[in-house]
């Protein structure tokens, strides 16, 4: 079936540097996407969101690219920080109709931030 | 800020036994989803309701159910629990907008021994 899914399990990188997290998605549909952060033991956490008319939306410190020609779209972190040290999972909001909007996830990237 | 609020945050049964999982959506959100997460998977969607009628059914179990209260909390009721039911349940709440951002809350972690 459609899914959205990930490409790296694991990311490590060294404090200060930038992190790219990527995600590819297969419903050619899809025209909504978020980006969460998942800490251990806490429920996703909403960080950047970007809509399929856009190509790219800057946040503080975090850019998402949207790439529909080739179904990508990934998330950078700028000066990656401990604290960003997580699972981020990227996500598709199909609007199936109605008020329906139920979150499509993909597979997650555990990022680890090395002081 | 008021957010979502999930209880239990966690619950132990034993199989076959039952376990019902509330969820307080955030204040003026009139819309809930409940999400199931395995250990090391990704959320899986499992029901919506819009307005205290079911919105949408994901990947549910027949031996699961839900509903939304006029107070807007909602219920996850399961039954004859398995071993596989044991993961993190999600829920999330989102405002009556186009493409409103879904606040999740803190999860309920049900173990079933």
């Amino acid at each position: 079936g459609e899914s959205v899914g990930l490409h790296l399990p694991t990311l490590s990188v060294q404090e200060g540097d930038n992190s790219i997290i990527n995600c590819a998605y297969s419903n050619s549909a899809s025209d909504y996407f978020i980006w969460y952060k998942q800490e251990s033991g806490k429920g996703p956490q909403f960080i950047i969101d970007i809509r399929s008319n856009m190509d790219k939306r800057q946040g503080q410190r975090v850019t998402v690219l949207l790439n529909k020609t080739v179904k990508h779209l990934s998330l950078q972190i700028a000066a990656t920080q401990p604290g960003d040290s997580a699972v981020y999972f990227c996500a598709e909001n199909i609007d199936s109709g109605g008020s329906n909007y139920k979150l499509t996830f993909g597979k997650g990237t555990l990022l680890t931030v090395n002081p | 800020a008021a957010g979502v609020i999930q209880s239990p945050r966690h619950l132990i049964k034993e199989k076959r036994e039952t376990a019902t999982l509330k969820c307080y959506p955030i204040p003026r959100h009139d819309t809930v989803y409940w999400y199931q997460q395995g250990p090391g998977q990704d959320p899986q969607f499992l029901i919506s309701f819009y307005e205290k009628m079911q919105s949408d059914k994901g990947s549910i179990p027949d031996r699961f159910s839900a509903q939304q209260f006029s107070d807007y909390h909602s219920e996850l009721n399961m039954s004859s629990l398995e071993l596989g039911d044991s993961a993190l349940y999600f829920c999330a709440s989102s405002a009556r907008d186009w493409r409103t951002e879904q606040f999740f809350g803190p999860g309920t972690r049900l173990t079933v021994l």
